[in-house]
């Protein structure tokens, strides 16, 4: 069972323009969340989707940031006129449920997206 | 608000040390509490996993401990290795999945 993949590896683009960051899960997980982590510091939740739904984006910059996990296919943060502070690790993780009590399952990440504004 | 702070920043040891991390969260009502490893460029490697209701587990020469009504974690490696080396996450989880970091804890253990 592949673990949870992330592309690009590395993207680097310059100031206004878009950056679109991709997630598979691992197979079988319905739950998708994603991290964003400036130098020396930890990762900061920014969303959580289920397919076709965003559960919680409380994490989220208001402007230029989105994100979807479509019925088919990968999970996709886009930033929209990029500026050199979203120059950061973006990580993706996912889990299979929410758990057996219906409480929190364990995350699995992927090994993150950097992204370089230039 | 819940924050999540570990300490120390860094630390450097010899090889063969016993050494803790430490972890500190404001909010105790946590659902569960997980320590992490991350390698310079990779992604997260799960090390332990503790239940709210849980006090302590073990994974080898890991040792996490849990105390909800303090607020803390720690994280105990036994005789350390070189290869111990990379910044240890704590993350604590309070519900719907949503996990709150520390900054982290840059270990370097010198041979």
């Amino acid at each position: 069972n592949a673990g949870v993949m992330q592309n690009p590896r590395h993207l680097v683009r310059r100031r206004g323009q878009e950056a679109r960051l991709r997630c598979s899960p691992m197979k079988g997980h319905s739950h998708v969340y994603w991290y964003r982590q400036l130098p020396e510091e930890g990762l900061k939740f920014m969303v959580y989707l289920q397919k076709e739904n965003i559960i919680d984006e409380s994490g989220m910059p208001k402007e230029r940031f989105s994100a979807e996990f479509p019925k088919e296919g990968p999970s996709i943060l886009r930033i929209q006129q990029v500026v050199r502070g979203d120059s950061a690790a973006y990580f993706c993780a996912s889990s299979p449920s929410l758990g057996g009590s219906g409480g929190p399952d364990t995350q699995y990440f992927g090994p993150g997206t950097r992204l370089t504004v230039l | 608000k819940q924050e999540v702070t570990q300490i120390p920043a860094a630390l450097s040891v010899p090889e063969g040390e016993n050494l803790v991390l430490n972890c500190s969260f404001t909010d105790s009502a946590i659902y569960n509490l997980q320590w992490f490893r991350q390698d310079p460029g990779k992604g997260l490697t799960s090390l332990l996993l503790i239940q709210s209701s849980q006090r302590e587990q073990t994974s080898g020469r890991l040792n996490a401990s849990l105390d909800k009504s303090s607020g803390r974690s720690t994280l105990y490696i036994a005789a350390s290795q070189p290869g111990d080396s990379a910044t240890y996450l704590c993350a604590v989880v309070y519900n719907f999945n949503k996990f709150y970091f520390g900054s982290g804890t840059k270990l370097n253990v010198k041979p």
